[in-house]
């Protein structure tokens, strides 16, 4: 079956570290996966795509890679701060990339 | 930047009648827009495609006499919830695809729209 796992369990880390967050797949040939991130009672806000041809992509203090053998996306928060503290979803685009399907989400909390 | 309106916010109605959704696109034209429903604590679970000036598309499961959809215009489409119970009590949430954008695969997110069922 077709599945998309995040890290179910809050990620806390101490401010000024990097949060590396993690997707995995299976039985997915995605275009492209993005990350979101999603407040409390707030819909989900895009951060970075990257497609299946890319291995890396910045924006920031954002990084995201993306292995296709492997399946799996990483996603990192370089120097993060509280105010990085929210749940993460990573999503892929599937039905000939007119759908996104989205992933359990990683909830991360800086710390002071 | 692109922003994808929902209204309203929030939303209580009683069990048995019947409540709408709308989402619309402000800055630019969706001729796709996606409804999803979220509980606490879970992801997002796609309900329907809508197609503007088609029927929707709706995922396996999800009762589409129920979740009515309409897409009657470019940057409006709406989800009625009808003859609502306790257990529609969710988190709607929609998206749209802006297709005039270069990059040609950002999907905005509505604020989404809180509903409870007394």
């Amino acid at each position: 079956s077709q599945k998309i796992e995040q890290n179910s369990e809050a990620l806390n880390i101490q401010e000024g570290k990097t949060a590396t967050l993690t997707c995995n797949y299976t039985n997915y040939s995605p275009a492209y996966l993005q990350w979101y991130r999603q407040d409390p009672g707030r819909g989900p806000v895009f951060l970075l795509l990257i497609r299946e041809n890319e291995k890396e992509k910045r924006k920031e203090r954002l990084k995201v890679t993306f292995d296709t053998t492997l399946k799996q996306s990483l996603f990192h928060i370089t120097a993060s701060q509280p105010a990085d503290s929210a749940t993460y979803l990573c999503a892929l685009t599937t039905g000939g990339g007119n759908k996104l399907t989205f992933g359990t989400g990683t909830q991360l909390k800086v710390e002071l | 930047g692109a922003v994808v309106s929902q209204h309203p916010s929030w939303v209580i109605c009683k069990s048995g009648t019947s409540v709408k959704i709308e989402c619309r696109s402000l800055d630019f034209q969706a001729t796709t827009m996606f409804w999803y429903r979220q509980f606490p604590k879970q992801s997002l679970m796609l309900m329907a495609t809508s197609n503007e000036g088609s029927k929707a598309t709706y995922e396996q499961g999800v009762e589409k006499d129920k979740f009515l959809i309409n897409h009657a215009s470019l940057t409006l489409s709406t989800l009625t919830v009808t003859s609502a119970h306790p257990e529609d009590s969710s988190f709607y949430i929609c998206s749209a695809r802006d297709h005039q954008n270069p990059s040609g695969n950002t999907i905005y997110f509505g604020e989404g729209s809180w509903l409870t069922v007394v």
